[in-house]
């Protein structure tokens, strides 16, 4: 049973392109959740959703920065125009349809993203 | 607005020492606290979880401590070893249910050290 898949691993971008970042939750997994980490800090969330739902956006940037969990595929986080304070590690996280930390709350290895 | 912050950002310790990690919380409606372990490179790791209405829950060589009282947390790590090293944070979801269930609040991190 392999876990939570996401690619790339490591992902360089120049200033004003765009950043795509998949993540493909556990099998059986349907909730899936999307933090960011800056170098020597704790993970912030981001974002939760469900298939073809957000859940909850409340620590998403208000622009350039979208997320989506279609019915089909993997979940996208997409950053529009980066610039270099972009620059951390994603991480998402999967968890089964119950839903919520306490159940198989489960991190992918992240992407590291470098704007430059 | 709410956090949850770690006492001591760096810890060294010798092989066969006990560790102990601290974390405090500032949400008096965390009703949900995880450990998490990560490697370099890699995602947080599940250590150990405790519920609000426990105050010591003990796993394979680690004891998590929670005193809502002063709303402090643990991690005990008995007899360390250097595969222990790492970055050690704590988690909380203080919003269990609704909508913000599943969102985890972390810590800065602890790093923690075993020399041979």
């Amino acid at each position: 049973n392999a876990g939570v898949m996401q690619n790339p691993r490591h992902l360089v971008r120049r200033r004003g392109q765009e950043a795509r970042l998949r993540c493909s939750p556990m099998k059986g997994h349907s909730h899936v959740y999307w933090y960011r980490q800056l170098p020597e800090e704790g993970l912030k969330f981001m974002v939760y959703l469900q298939k073809e739902n957000i859940i909850d956006e409340s620590g998403m940037p208000k622009e350039r920065f979208s997320a989506e969990f279609p019915k089909e595929g993997p979940s996208i986080l997409r950053i529009q125009q980066v610039v270099r304070g972009d620059s951390a590690a994603y991480f998402c996280a999967s968890s089964p349809p119950l839903g919520g930390a306490n159940y198989g709350y489960t991190f992918g290895s992240g992407t590291r993203l470098t704007v430059v | 607005g709410e956090s949850v912050g770690l006492h001591l950002p760096t810890l060294s310790v010798q092989e066969g020492d006990n560790s102990i990690i601290n974390c405090a919380y500032s949400n008096s409606a965390s009703d949900y606290f995880i450990w998490y372990k990560q490697e370099s490179g890699k995602g947080p790791q599940f250590i150990i979880d405790i519920r609000s209405n426990m105050d010591k829950r003990q796993g394979q060589r680690v004891t998590v401590l929670l005193n809502k009282t002063v709303k402090h947390l643990s991690l005990q790590i008995a007899a360390t070893q250097p595969g222990d090293s790492a970055v050690y944070f704590c988690a909380e979801n203080g919003n269990a249910g609704g909508t913000s269930y599943g969102k985890l609040t972390f810590g800065q991190g602890t790093i923690l050290t075993v020399h041979p």
